[in-house]
């Protein structure tokens, strides 16, 4: 059984365009990540939900709206798709009452292309 | 200052030889560190962590961790080509942020 999955692995759309991301864990984690890793590397956090209660919402343009409908499901809609938007985008989740002492456990990935 | 820096790299280390990674951060109150590592087009995965200051190992690994310094590193040893990969620092907590991730390259 995958800890962490992600919808779709891949992604092709024009710009414009509306898509989502679906995430589910089954490990019974309350907090729930979204990154996006650009062509760079570097892993930038998005968004963190915490019990479907929105806890993290770092610098990221308004097109993108995370949703939670229960605590092992975080969703991210995308508006108006841009280039700029094609990076491979990571769920993550983790036991946070666990303190500073839980790993996270990453989903595979989805690789977005905007064209 | 950003909360969690690594150098890029790419570090280059003959195979057998010891790869060192570092990691500052920039929070006094984080109260352990998790080392990640990512392969090329995968996800990463959780290697090592550590909480109190002074070593951990771990098979070929080892952390340090220097809280007054704010400072932690990975040691890999006897380093393989399939040790190739970014490695990526991140403190524990909620806030779960990483730092730019060092690629390291073992070559035969």
């Amino acid at each position: 059984d995958t800890a962490v999955s992600q919808t779709p692995k891949y992604l092709v759309t024009q710009m414009g365009n509306d898509k989502s991301i679906k995430c589910e864990q089954n490990l019974g984690h309350d907090t729930m990540y979204w990154y996006k890793q650009d062509s760079k590397k570097f892993l930038k956090i998005m968004f963190s939900y915490n019990n479907k209660e929105l806890i993290i919402n770092e610098t990221v343009p308004n097109r993108f709206s995370p949703k939670s409908p229960d605590k092992a499901h975080l969703n991210l809609h995308i508006n108006s798709l841009e280039l700029g938007d094609s990076a491979v985008y990571f769920c993550a989740s983790k036991r946070v009452p666990g303190g500073s002492y839980t790993e996270a456990f990453f989903g595979q990935g989805t690789r977005l292309t905007v064209v | 200052q950003k909360e969690v820096e690594q150098n890029s790299g790419p570090l280059s280390v003959p195979e057998g030889a010891i790869a060192s990674l570092n990691c500052t951060y920039s929070d006094r109150g984080s109260q352990s560190f998790f080392w990640y590592r990512q392969y090329s087009g995968k996800s990463p995965e959780l290697i090592m962590s550590i909480y109190s200051n002074g070593d951990k190992e771990d098979g070929r690994f080892t952390a340090q961790l220097n809280k007054a310094s704010q400072y932690v590193s990975l040691l890999i040893r006897d380093s393989q080509p399939s040790d190739s990969a970014t490695y990526l620092c991140a403190p524990g907590g909620g806030k779960l942020i990483f730092g730019t991730g060092t690629r390291l390259q073992v070559f035969p």
